[in-house]
């Protein structure tokens, strides 16, 4: 069954400075990848969603890779902010279709210090 | 305000004492979910539902009902309740037009069970 790694390690960066969080997923390659927001004790929030036919998508101050042979996907917050720390997830949906199942990353920690 | 709402935000309750968590969405769409989010396990669905009268186990659906009788309605069922329960629950709903499963997420009910 499909499996995604995210790094469970929080990435504590500099204000101004580039976030980039990587999640990796080990069996097909599927037909998109999500990226959440998620704040402490809230509900994950969409961010972005890249498909498998595309390298990269932008969004104001987001970036996000998706490299199908590396089975890999980046997400990239550039002019990083104290307001970007939270936790970011990636997701991808559990087999084939559109069927409303997704399976999600634990997340990697993102502090960003002023 | 397009919206997933939850009830109740917090419970504490007791082993064996059957419980009801609602959860309602009012974009009209046909996809809900309901998930649980436990540290170092992260997003784990628990069943889901393609449209009324019709779900599906997710991947940890033991202790767990559902029903949808209604398409804005998905409320969770534990029967019999167990301390393995005590976790941070959200329910989702997304629509299958575009084939992307962007999830709305709900504001998360945070459940101990004693």
């Amino acid at each position: 069954s499909q499996k995604i790694e995210q790094n469970s390690e929080a990435l504590n960066i500099q204000e101004g400075k580039t976030a980039t969080l990587t999640c990796n997923y080990t069996n097909y390659s599927p037909a998109y990848l999500q990226w959440y927001r998620q704040d402490p004790g809230r509900g994950p929030v969409f961010l972005l969603l890249i498909r498998e036919n595309e390298k990269e998508k932008r969004k104001e101050r987001l970036k996000v890779t998706f490299d199908t042979t590396l089975k890999q996907s980046l997400f990239h917050i550039t002019a990083s902010q104290p307001a970007d720390s939270a936790t970011y997830l990636c997701a991808l949906p559990n087999g084939s279709g559109n069927t409303g199942k997704l399976i999600f990353g634990q997340g990697t920690t993102l502090q960003v210090k002023p | 305000e397009a919206q997933v709402t939850q009830n109740p935000r917090y419970l504490i309750t007791v082993t064996g004492k059957k419980l009801t968590v609602t959860c309602s969405q009012n974009m009209n769409h046909e996809y809900m979910s309901w998930y649980r989010q436990d540290p170092g396990l992260g997003l784990r669905q628990i069943y889901y539902s393609m449209n009324v009268e019709v779900t599906d186990k997710g991947d940890v659906p033991e202790g767990y009902k559902v029903s949808r009788k209604e398409k804005r309605n998905f409320p969770l069922i534990l029967e019999s309740p167990s301390p393995n329960q005590t976790s941070l629950y959200f329910c989702a709903s997304s629509s299958p037009s575009g084939n992307t499963d962007t999830q709305y997420f709900g504001p998360g009910t945070r459940l101990t069970v004693l």
